[in-house]
C-alpha cells in the first residue's frame, strides 16, 4: 500500500515561472490538506480539498496560488509567477475521512527553490 | 504566537536518558492534540494522539500529557534512543474537520 506520493520532490524554478506541485493520496483516501514549511519553523495550512471541492482556503495566499483535486488523478498546488518568498517545503496530507481521530498521512514533501 | 526566522530550540539528551519536550498551544477550543516527529528531508510522521477530555494517554516509549489550564501539552519519550533524533511538533485542531495548527518545534538531539 503505497504512501503519500508527492512530486516532484525538488523543483527549482526562476522568478516569474510557474510552479506545479502533485500529491497522489492514499489509496482511499478521498480527503487532502496541503501545507507549507518554512526552514526552521511548524507546517502551515494552505487548504483542505476533497474530491473535486475546495472546502477550506483560508490559508492560501489570495493572488498566484491555486490548488484543485479532481476525480480522476492527483491534488495539484499550482503557483503562478513565483518569487523567492515561495521557496519552501509543500507537504500534502491525506485521510479517509474528516472525522477524528485524525487519519493523516503525510508525503515527504516538494521542495521548491526559486532563483 | 508564531517563531519566524529564529532557530527551533534544541534539547540534547544522553541516549537511554528519558526526553520530556513541550509545547503551549494557543487556542482554548481545541479539543483535539497531536505529537508529531519530523525527520530531515521527511514529512511529519504521526507519534501519539490525544483528546482534550483527557489529560494523559501512553503509547510505546510515549506518553503524552495535557494541561487544559495552563494551555500545556507535553511529549515524554522513555529510553531516549539515536533514532529518536528529530524535530517534534505539536498541532492542535479546533473546528469541525482535520485542519490542524502546528507548533514551532523542538530539535531533540541524542547524545550516543
Amino acid at each position: 500500500n503505497a504512501g503519500v506520493m508527492q512530486n516532484p520532490r525538488h523543483l527549482v524554478r526562476r522568478r516569474g515561472q510557474e510552479a506545479r506541485l502533485r500529491c497522489s493520496p492514499m489509496k482511499g483516501h478521498s480527503h487532502v490538506y496541503w501545507y507549507r514549511q518554512l526552514p526552521e519553523e511548524g507546517l502551515k495550512f494552505m487548504v483542505y480539498l476533497q474530491k473535486e471541492n475546495i472546502i477550506d482556503e483560508s490559508g492560501m495566499p489570495k493572488e498566484r496560488f491555486s490548488a484543485e483535486f479532481p476525480k480522476e488523478g492527483p491534488s495539484i498546488l499550482r503557483i503562478q509567477q513565483v518569487v523567492r518568498g515561495d521557496s519552501a517545503a509543500y507537504f500534502c496530507a491525506s485521510s479517509p475521512s474528516d472525522q477524528l481521530p485524525i487519519g493523516y498521512t503525510f508525503g515527504s514533501g516538494t521542495r521548491l527553490t526559486v532563483v | 504566537g508564531e517563531s519566524v526566522g529564529l532557530h527551533l530550540p534544541t534539547l540534547s539528551v544522553q541516549e537511554g536518558d528519558n526526553s520530556i519536550i513541550n509545547c503551549a498551544y494557543s487556542n482554548s477550543a481545541s479539543d483535539y492534540f497531536i505529537w508529531y516527529k519530523q525527520e530531515s528531508g521527511k514529512g511529519p510522521q504521526f507519534i501519539i494522539d490525544i483528546r482534550s477530555n483527557m489529560d494523559k494517554r501512553q503509547g510505546q516509549r510515549v506518553t503524552v500529557l495535557l494541561n487544559k489550564t495552563v494551555k500545556h501539552l507535553s511529549l515524554q519519550i522513555a529510553a531516549t534512543q539515536p533514532g529518536d533524533s528529530a524535530v517534534y511538533f505539536c498541532a492542535e485542531k479546533a473546528g469541525g474537520y482535520q485542519k490542524v495548527t502546528f507548533g514551532t518545534g523542538t530539535k531533540l538531539q541524542v547524545i550516543p
